[in-house]
């Protein structure tokens, strides 16, 4: 079964210095998520994008964030300068069709576990 | 605002009974409903989701139940097993934002042998 996955599985930083998280999503997905869980708190929405361009992005999505897509098989999530408040699990997901669209699933990779000391 | 939010935080459950797992939704402009399973150390995992012009949905061994009336969404489990063990979470999305999920804050599902 295709899956989504993420590297590393698990990042520590210091405060203050740039990370950059890898997926692959599924290859035939054109829809691209991020999000991030707190531990212990809700999933929450950082940004979808699609077509090499961000579609939505939440509050938390502020200029220490970007994505991109730099080849035809990676999505990546920067942060440039990282702060405490950003250790958190940090999920990607992929669909074929926008999520809402009732029409396939949202595929969530295993995450990657962001500490920031 | 949305909020999404689940009445319990923890439910246990002997094996073989069936399962029911809350959630509440603010939002009477929310029109798509999806519950997703996250075990631990992995991402959450799709179980069923629910338009809403309807009110019932079902798949394998699960039931999703949807009162927009109340603003309310259950889960219910039949047969419940021990790999059912886990995170259950709701997500919505807002009418004319089709790409973006709220999710609620979780209900611990233990199942007991």
């Amino acid at each position: 079964e295709p899956e989504v996955t993420q590297t590393p599985s698990h990042q520590v930083t210091q405060m203050g210095q740039e990370v950059i998280l890898r997926c692959v999503p599924i290859s035939n997905h054109l829809y691209f998520y991020w999000y991030r869980q707190i531990l212990g708190q809700k999933v929450e929405f950082l940004v979808s994008f699609y077509n090499n361009e961000i579609s939505e992005k939440s509050e938390i999505f502020d200029d220490q964030f970007s994505v991109e897509r730099p080849d035809g098989s990676n999505f990546t999530l920067k942060i440039r300068s990282t702060k405490l408040e950003d250790s958190a699990m940090y999920f990607c997901a992929s669909s074929e069709e926008w999520v809402g669209q009732g029409v396939g699933e949202q595929y969530f990779g295993p995450g990657t576990r962001l500490t920031v000391t | 605002g949305e909020s999404v939010g689940l009445h319990l935080p923890t439910l246990s459950v002997q094996e073989g009974d069936n399962s029911i797992i809350n959630c509440a939704y603010s939002n009477s402009a929310s029109d798509y409903f999806i519950w997703y399973k996250q075990e631990s150390g992995k991402g959450p995992q799709f179980i069923i989701d629910i338009r809403s012009n309807m009110d019932k949905r079902q798949g394998q061994r699960v039931t999703v139940l949807l009162n927009k009336t109340v603003k309310h969404l259950s889960l219910q489990i039949a047969a419940t097993q021990p790999g059912d063990s886990a995170v259950y979470f709701c997500a919505d999305t807002l009418s004319g934002s089709a790409r973006q999920l709220t999710f609620g804050s979780g209900t611990q599902l233990t199942v007991l042998p």
